[in-house]
């Protein structure tokens, strides 16, 4: 149990176009879900708590505006990079809650390039 | 400020030897999850741990929280292969967020 998916796993796009990552709770509902970024070699960077109905909650020094994120049903959230730029590049991995509000279950990431 | 320190940050041993990883913090945690993730993919839970003191043991894999649930350690006994990636610890602060440590990279050789 406790199955979370993303798709695409590998997206490369150009600079300037807009992209969007879904993440879903396969077997269960969550009410919350989290979006990270990862860079090589480093630990996950929480980016902001998605609550099913709700606006976003960003992490300081994440915008609100170039990442935006949908969470519009119990098994179904969406991450929108706006105007991707190289920098944007990174490993974008979701997570999401079951019952247990301190375990989260993790998606298999997905893999943004931007040229 | 990274809250959760891990140590060290990588680890190359042969296959059969015992390690530990650390992970301290001088904040309180309401409960501690250490992650396992390999490249390419997400991290996959291995353990919660949420008492002062608790130890859990999966397999080969021993798991502790410290009593004031400021630290805790992951040992791994007679490692394999198959145990190398990226180790996380995470820990929780009566929110649902997790703050997650920085990560300690293993790597066993056969």
């Amino acid at each position: 149990g406790a199955v979370v998916s993303q798709h695409p796993s590998r997206v490369i796009c150009k600079s300037g176009t807009s992209v969007k990552i879904e993440c879903r709770s396969l077997d269960f509902q969550a009410t919350t879900m989290f979006w990270y970024r990862q860079f090589p070699k480093q630990s996950l960077m929480l980016m902001a708590t998605s609550n099913e109905g709700s606006k976003a909650t960003y992490e300081q020094g994440v915008e609100k505006d170039k990442f935006l994120i949908n969470h519009a049903s119990l098994t179904l959230s969406t991450l929108t990079v706006t105007s991707a730029h190289p920098e944007d590049s990174s490993f974008y991995i979701c997570s999401a809650n079951e019952r247990n509000i301190y375990e989260q279950y993790f998606g298999p990431g997905t893999r943004l390039t931007v040229t | 400020t990274q809250l959760l320190e891990q140590s060290p940050q990588f680890l190359s041993i042969q296959e059969g030897e015992n390690l530990t990883v650390y992970c301290n913090s001088s904040s309180v945690f309401s409960s501690l999850q250490w992650y396992r993730q390999e490249p390419g993919e997400g991290p996959v839970l291995l353990v919660t741990v949420v008492t002062g003191g608790e130890v859990k043991k999966l397999k080969r894999l021993t798991f502790q929280f410290g009593d004031a649930r400021k630290d805790s350690s992951l040992h791994i006994t007679a490692a394999q292969p198959g145990d190398t990636g990226l180790y996380l610890c995470a820990g929780a602060r009566n929110t649902d967020k997790l703050i997650f440590g920085t990560g300690t990279r293993l790597q066993v050789f056969p």
